[in-house]
């Protein structure tokens, strides 16, 4: 049983790169999250999905897209990085209605230099 | 917005001794989480609190909620080093269209012998 998995764990970025972190679950939920985790500042929600073919802004969404591709995955794009994006991102879904669970994948550490 | 605060950031307690974690929130939440994180990992469900008055025990550790002070607190009796590790806990809002996870900013816990 997967859960979240999260591609790729670790990743080192020049200034003005783009990457995508990619993420699935295999729990069939419909809610998907991207946070990211700094140092003293707990996890900031990024973007959310409540459903497939919806997204909606998070507390901090400047310098990223998301894609809710399917029902599965849920994708976070950096099109130029900047150092102040680096961070540790988790991915995470919810299947509201039924599970009071959140699940989260083991994370991306994203350094940008 | 749901504001989350916890106090206190950094704890170094000795083993054997107990203590308690505080979480305030700023509105109303549907739901209250705790979870545990070691460096390095993801996050792991410890409890899940639904309603006013809400007590869940594992072990060494004990959380409840109180909706009406909001206030939930993780409680740790008799600490042993095993429970050192980062806590957190987060309120969650459903609006019936998305349900969003805010977290508190963590606290740093470290039993020593």
């Amino acid at each position: 049983n997967a859960g979240v998995t999260q591609t790729p764990k670790f990743q080192v970025l020049k200034t003005g790169q783009s990457m995508t972190l990619q993420c699935a679950q295999d729990m069939n939920h419909n809610s998907m999250y991207w946070y990211r985790q700094d140092p003293g500042m707990g996890l900031r929600l990024i973007y959310y999905s409540a459903s497939e073919g919806t997204t909606d802004k998070g507390e901090v969404p400047n310098g990223y897209n998301v894609s809710r591709l399917n029902k599965r995955e849920f994708s976070l794009r950096l099109e130029s990085a900047a150092p102040s994006q680096t961070s540790v991102y988790f991915c995470a879904s919810s299947e509201p209605g039924i599970s009071v669970e959140a699940f989260f994948g083991q994370g991306t550490r994203l350094t940008v230099v | 917005e749901l504001k989350v605060e916890q106090n206190p950031l950094f704890l170094s307690m000795q083993e054997g001794k107990n203590y308690t974690i505080y979480c305030n929130y700023s509105t109303t939440s549907d739901r209250l989480y705790w979870y545990r994180q070691d460096p390095g990992k993801s996050l792991e469900s410890l409890f899940v609190l639904l309603s006013n008055g809400a007590v869940k025990q594992e072990g060494r550790l004990m959380a409840s909620l109180d909706t009406k002070a909001r206030l939930s607190t993780l409680h740790i009796t008799a600490a042993v080093h095993d429970l050192s590790a980062t806590y957190f806990c987060a309120g969650y809002i459903n609006t019936g269209t998305a349900s969003k996870l805010t977290f508190g900013t963590g606290t740093r816990l470290q039993v020593t012998l």
